[in-house]
């Protein structure tokens, strides 16, 4: 039950693009399409923003995007704003039927 | 509006036991797999256990076998995490979570501390 790999930080400007990776193994994020991406700001609840590697909930802005290679899945920002300056979690379903989180990604809007 | 209110949290001793529970609203509670998931102060999102929408199947991450006890009253719409021998490792705030492959809908959260 080891957590998935995230780059600890990334940083980008304004109207930017930023992409934050989320490597696993065969047993979890390459294993199935159960991998979902989620928000959270200081002191508030996660917010999920992709499920099933590419699927956006209503609500969610289409500058969020996710997919997946083998076993590394990816989150995509596109056209970086402010509000986006935020901690990002990758999960993924496992083949002991638990959940797996990666250990999280500090996102930094210059 | 779907809603999840966790309470139960506060402050116990190493080796102390505490009862957690998830009050579900807006939402058909008994058709839904449910989630316990953690995180300790400062650190990243940790899952902790689920459990089948009529109770028949539970998980649990290897750190907790043993001690924590996930289970539901479909009938109150809630959800409960009884922990048991506790330890400080064990200090984060516990959230409840719809579903267990893609948790979307999340309570607010209840703290608990294991200290002395």
């Amino acid at each position: 039950q080891s957590a998935l790999t995230q780059p600890a930080s990334v940083s980008g400007s304004p109207g930017q693009s930023i992409t934050i990776s989320c490597t696993g193994t065969s047993s979890d994020v390459g294993g199935y399409n159960y991998v979902s991406w989620y928000q959270q700001y200081p002191g508030k609840a996660p917010k999920l923003m992709i499920s099933e590697v590419s699927n956006r909930p209503s609500g969610v802005p289409d500058r969020f995007s996710g997919s997946k290679s083998v076993n590394t899945a990816s989150l995509t920002i596109s056209g970086l704003q402010a509000e986006d300056e935020a901690d990002y979690y990758c999960s993924s379903y496992t083949s002991s039927s638990t959940l797996v989180f990666g250990g999280g990604t500090k996102l930094t809007v210059l | 509006e779907v809603q999840l209110v966790e309470s139960g949290g506060g402050l116990v001793q190493p080796g102390g036991s505490l009862r957690l529970s998830c009050a579900a609203s807006g939402f058909t509670f008994s058709g839904y797999w449910m989630s316990w998931v953690r995180q300790a102060p400062g650190k990243g999102l940790d899952w902790v256990a689920n459990i089948k929408p009529d109770g028949s199947e539970k998980y649990y991450v290897d750190s907790v076998k043993g001690r924590f006890t996930i289970s539901r009253d479909n009938a109150k719409n809630t959800l409960y995490l009884q922990m048991n021998s506790l330890r400080a490792e064990d200090t984060a705030v516990y959230y409840c979570a719809r579903d267990r492959t893609r948790p979307n809908c999340w309570g607010q959260g209840t703290l608990v501390t294991v200290s002395s």
